[in-house]
């Protein structure tokens, strides 16, 4: 049980560079989100996902696409990538039935815009 | 607007003392509250929860939170600290299905945790 696997785990691009960040679980779990992690800012959340085919809008979506065809895998892509995207990216997920359930996350991918 | 606060960047503590985080909130209703710790280069990992009943609940590796509804306030504590423990600590909240449809968690911005030998 490999529970949320993120891969790369580091990447290094160039400024208007396109890219997919992957993130699969095998616990089958419907709620599936993206965080960036910036020193001082906590996490803040990208897209999230509450099943396969549905997707909406986190705080901070702008420069980012996510799509969701499987329960497994939950994408994450940078169209043209922009220095203020450096970050550490988490992907993270959790079963749908009772919202008190913590989420689980990955190891995170960080990235390096340049 | 729903927010968490960790007042304190980082939290110094001497192994074998007692160590508190501490995590305010500004969430409508009554929300589910987390407790979550990050090592270098991992992701977090959760720790304990509050859903109802008893103010203290204890979770992983010795830890205890307190919730205060009066204050908003949910502080992490332990015992007696070791080294081991020296972490990035997150306190996060989620709403029960009011605004967000208890989908989105709002996280603080983490306190750091350096326990001395």
């Amino acid at each position: 049980n490999a529970g949320v696997t993120q891969t790369p785990k580091f990447q290094v691009l160039k400024t208007g560079q396109s890219m997919t960040l992957q993130c699969a679980q095998d616990m089958n779990h419907e709620y599936m989100s993206w965080y960036r992690q910036d020193p001082g800012m906590g996490l803040r959340l990208i897209h999230y996902s509450v099943g396969a085919g549905i997707t909406d809008q986190g705080e901070v979506p702008n420069g980012y696409n996510v799509s969701r065809s499987t329960t497994e895998d939950f994408p994450l892509r940078l169209l043209s990538a922009a220095p203020s995207q450096t970050s550490v990216y988490f992907c993270a997920s959790r079963p749908r039935q009772e919202s008190n359930q913590p989420q689980h996350f990955g190891d995170g991918t960080r990235l390096s815009i340049l | 607007a729903q927010s968490v606060a960790q007042p304190e960047d980082q939290v110094n503590v001497a192994e074998g003392n007692p160590l508190t985080v501490k995590c305010t909130y500004s969430v409508s209703g009554n929300p589910y509250l987390f407790w979550y710790v990050q090592y270098p280069n991992r992701g977090l990992q959760f720790l304990l929860k509050y859903i109802t009943g008893d103010n203290l609940v204890k979770g992983s590796y010795g830890f205890e939170a307190e919730f205060n509804k009066s204050q908003t306030s949910f502080h992490l504590k332990k015992p007696s600290a070791l080294v081991s423990d020296s972490a990035l600590y997150f306190c996060a909240v989620r709403d029960r299905g009011g605004v967000t449809g208890g989908f989105k968690t709002i996280f603080g911005a983490g306190t750091r945790l350096f326990v001395k030998a």
